[in-house]
């Protein structure tokens, strides 16, 4: 089957940094992506990795291994707004979209 | 920007009513897809669409349907509404091809739907 695990919630403090990691088993792998998602709204796009390595996007940054099956996203200089949940989806073998659980974030002051 | 809007933000139904959510996007994308989303499970698809009259099930297309009659509005149809099926629904679009940004799904604001 595929799966893909998400912490279920994180708490961090403004101004610091947080990792959120996802693991993901899926019948083929063609890119991952990273959404954000405030309660009540739609989730918004983030970044997507393909390749090994950190893909940059100011106070965001995306990690991928596709030999451990691993990402994470990396959020910097945390901000109140960051309060979100954070999705992740891995792009299938057939192009499908498979969806994490989500990981909420809460910043504390 | 790419705009996707759903008909209703809150819809509340009797159990054995026939439902309708409706979905328009401005950005002329040929790949639109309903999911629906609980706490703690990911977006499940319910159904996609590749084209115009085009549909494909996705994972959990039992007790749905669904309607593409114009390249620019996906409908989601609940023939006989029941409990079970109260919950988020997302629609989204995105462009037809393999590249990552095509892959890209745009959202709608979603519709939370109530049946009692």
């Amino acid at each position: 089957g595929q799966n893909i695990d998400q912490p279920t919630e994180m708490t961090a403090t403004e101004g610091a940094i947080v990792q959120i990691n996802c693991t993901y088993q899926t019948s083929g792998f063609n890119g991952l992506f990273w959404y954000q998602q405030h309660a009540g709204e739609a989730p918004t796009f983030l970044s997507y990795n393909v390749l090994d390595g950190l893909e940059e996007k100011g106070r965001f940054s995306s990690f991928l291994s596709r030999s451990k099956g691993y990402s994470y996203l990396l959020l910097k200089e945390l901000q109140m707004k960051d309060s979100a949940s954070y999705l992740c989806a891995v792009l299938d073998s057939n192009y499908q979209l498979i969806w994490g659980a989500g990981t909420k974030l809460i910043i504390k002051p | 920007d790419v705009k996707v809007t759903q008909s209703s933000r809150y819809l509340v139904k009797r159990t054995g009513e026939k439902v309708f959510l409706e979905c328009v996007q401005d950005m002329d994308h040929e790949n639109m897809f309903w999911y629906r989303q609980d706490p703690g499970l990911g977006l499940r698809l319910i159904y996609f669409s590749y084209d115009v009259k085009m549909k494909e099930k996705g994972d959990i297309p039992e007790g749905y349907s669904v309607s593409r009659e114009k390249k620019e509005r996906f409908s989601l149809i609940l023939e006989s509404a029941s409990t079970n099926q109260t919950s988020m629904y997302l629609c989204a679009s995105s462009l037809e091809g393999q590249g990552l940004a095509k892959n890209i799904q745009y959202f709608g604001a979603g519709t939370r739907l109530s049946v009692l």
